[in-house]
């Protein structure tokens, strides 16, 4: 069974922590993206990665990093976390083109206090 | 540019239709897709359809793409209450960003 797994579904931190969010799939896919979730603003892209090492920016880079060390994870980085990154992050892959079926993890509810 | 847009609530009664519409403005657009988001979970791919097709049906799902106005829409016939979700339409291009682009998505509340 297909499997996109984030490995925390629930974070508290505070502002200006440094904050991983892992991401980890089982299906060998070189496209892995991170998706930021807000009510009416729908997902947005943060960053995708098509191959190890490889990474491109989306449309809200700003604040973020990212980091594909393995072909099957796929870290999303704040260096210093701040109030307006408050949101529900999505990770998710697909093998190939991108007209594949793409898998989505259950996401990852971060709260910056 | 990039822009997918959708209304963002809905809602029927159980057993209707229900019809959750989206626009989009990249005519380069190859595949539009739709997605269902049920609370606490990620997205699930509902369908798909390729932009040389005008329709595809799917059990109770219709997908109707109007490709000279860029509109996309999702019929769901008899409405459950098991299909109280948030619907996200989403494009996909031939060429360049190799990454969907999503609309607001579209919260349907089905009531008994």
């Amino acid at each position: 069974d297909v499997k996109v797994t984030q490995s925390s579904r629930y974070l508290v931190k505070r502002t200006g922590e440094k904050v991983f969010l892992e991401c980890v799939q089982d299906m060998d896919h070189e496209n892995m993206f991170w998706y930021r979730q807000d009510p009416g603003l729908g997902l947005r892209l943060i960053y995708f990665s098509y191959d190890v090492k490889m990474k491109e920016k989306g449309d809200i880079p700003e604040g973020y990093s990212v980091s594909r060390e393995k072909k099957e994870r796929f870290s999303l980085i704040l260096e210093s976390a701040s109030t307006n990154q408050t949101s529900m992050y999505l990770c998710a892959s697909t093998w190939g083109q991108i007209r594949n079926t793409i898998y989505f993890g259950e996401g990852s509810w971060l709260t910056v206090v | 540019g990039e822009d997918v847009e959708q209304s963002l609530f809905l809602s029927v009664r159980e057993g209707d239709s229900s019809v959750i519409n989206c626009t989009y403005t990249d005519s380069s657009s190859t595949y539009l897709y739709w997605y269902k988001q049920e609370p606490g979970a990620g997205l699930q791919l509902l369908t798909y359809i390729f932009s040389n097709m005008d329709m595809k049906q799917d059990q109770r799902l219709t997908v109707l793409l109007n490709k000279k106005d860029k509109h996309l829409s999702l019929r769901i016939a008899d409405t459950q209450t098991g299909d109280s979700a948030i619907y996200f339409c989403a494009e996909s291009m031939a060429t360049g960003r190799r990454a969907l682009t999503f609309g607001s998505g579209t919260r349907l509340q089905v009531q008994p």
